[in-house]
């Protein structure tokens, strides 16, 4: 099946421990994204990269990292730098074409900080 | 900046009503629209977009018209369900002439809910 895998679904760390999530796609796509979503705040663009060995910080980066060795694999380590790290993610895809610049979203990992 | 605003929620109609979801958006170049569902616990799935002023973006009874004058892209549909109950989602997305795209900038989103 083609799409987008997101693991684990809920994952559970201690507070100043940094955690990886992990995205991977199938769907061949240039780019991919990390968004942080909170009730009632809608998404945020934490990091994005449109081409392997490069990425770039989008609204929210302060805390985490990400690193882009395939074009299939976009992990978000989220360090123990970030103040509130508990909140759903969501990692997506697009595959860049003028017309054709929707994302794909994977089904999320919920993290929660205890 | 670029910035959605969507009316929030939550709204609450019966089953058949008629569903309007108010869009706005502010850009610097010309943008892309889309319109995202989520349901609990999901990811969010796309549910129609337009790329060009007075494109009408429809998917499953939904339908929304790129109004590049009133710079809106209000999301309707003439005859809700209960399996519609879910958190629509707004968003906008700048081409640059250089080719690419950064990511995509949402409204907070408006939670439906379709009473039977």
């Amino acid at each position: 099946d083609g799409g987008i895998t997101q693991s684990p679904k809920y994952l559970f760390r201690k507070e100043g421990q940094n955690v990886t999530l992990s995205c991977e796609q199938n769907l061949n796509h240039d780019a991919m994204y990390w968004y942080r979503q909170d009730p009632g705040q809608g998404l945020r663009l934490i990091y994005y990269s449109q081409i392997v060995n490069d990425f770039q910080k989008g609204d929210i980066a302060e805390g985490y990292s990400v690193s882009r060795e395939k074009k299939e694999s976009f992990p978000l380590t989220v360090t123990s730098a970030q103040k509130n790290p508990t909140a759903f993610y969501l990692c997506a895809t697009a595959g860049l074409t003028r017309g054709g610049d929707e994302q794909f979203f994977g089904p999320g990992t919920r993290l929660t900080v205890l | 900046g670029d910035s959605v605003t969507q009316m929030e929620g939550p709204v609450t109609l019966s089953e058949e009503a008629f569903l309007t979801i108010n869009c706005t958006y502010t850009a610097t170049g010309y943008p892309s629209l889309f319109w995202y569902v989520q349901y609990p616990g999901e990811g969010l799935q796309l549910l129609l977009k337009a790329t060009k002023a007075d494109d009408k973006g429809s998917n499953k009874g939904f339908e929304a018209t790129y109004r590049k004058e009133t710079t809106s892209f209000h999301l309707e549909k003439g005859s809700v369900q209960v399996s519609d109950s879910a958190v629509y989602f707004c968003a906008l997305s700048e081409w640059y002439s250089g080719g690419g795209a950064d990511g995509l900038t949402f409204g907070k989103g408006t939670h439906l809910i379709i009473q039977p």
